[in-house]
């Protein structure tokens, strides 16, 4: 069964700029969310969405946003970059149960220059 | 406020040293404890979910314990390919949806 892909696997992009990040869950997981991972921060959770439904944000201003498709796949966005979003971005997958166990991708690696 | 601490923050031990290491949490009403491993540069790997006080799971070298407070990784005769980030996340009691908050980790170096 293939795991939770994520593209691209790195990115350089300039503050002021905007970027996408897409996931691709694992077949079947209807739920995917998304966490922010920094040295500083830790791993810090961003969204979830839930059936093409955002069903919980953390607490991340509204540069970062994203969508789920019928497929559930998943993108994010963040506008206007800053120095601060350089960052490992993570996707996880899961059936969509409370407290069911996610599963991760590899991350998309976003630096901001 | 939920919060989940894991000590220590990093340990070097000796190939075959045993010892564990430490998730502490205060959550309203704990629905889930997840143990995840993390090499440097790739995406957290699924190790353990915990559910409620007095489970215990194994793998390989490695073993999850679960009390009221806390919760225990113990790594048994470990050798250098275990050296990783362990990360320590509890899923957030009141939530009804997926969201995990997660420790800062422990990084721990086996030395051959």
């Amino acid at each position: 069964k293939a795991g939770v892909t994520q593209t691209p696997r790195y990115l350089i992009k300039t503050r002021g700029q905007q970027v996408t990040l897409s996931c691709s869950p694992i077949s079947g997981h209807r739920s995917v969310s998304w966490y922010q991972q920094t040295p500083g921060q830790g791993l810090q959770f961003l969204f979830e969405y839930f059936s093409e439904t955002q069903r919980n944000k953390g607490n991340f201003p509204g540069r970062f946003s994203g969508r789920q498709f019928s497929n559930s796949r998943s993108e994010m966005n963040v506008s206007t970059l800053e120095l601060g979003d350089s960052a490992l971005y993570l996707c996880a997958s899961s059936f969509g149960t409370p407290a069911e166990t996610q599963y991760f991708g590899p991350g998309t690696r976003l630096l901001v220059l | 406020e939920d919060q989940v601490t894991q000590s220590p923050e990093a340990l070097r031990l000796q190939e075959g040293e045993s010892s564990s290491l430490n998730c502490s949490y205060t959550v309203s009403g704990l629905r889930g404890l997840f143990w995840y491993r993390q090499d440097p540069g790739k995406g957290p790997e699924f190790l353990f979910t915990l559910y409620s006080a007095g489970e215990e799971k194994e793998k390989e070298r490695l073993k999850a314990t679960l009390t009221k407070k806390e919760s225990f990784l113990h790594i048994t005769a470990p050798k250098p390919e275990d050296s990783a980030t362990y990360l320590c996340a509890v899923h957030h009691g009141s939530s009804n949806t997926g969201k995990l908050i997660f420790g800062q980790g422990t990084t721990l170096q086996v030395k051959p």
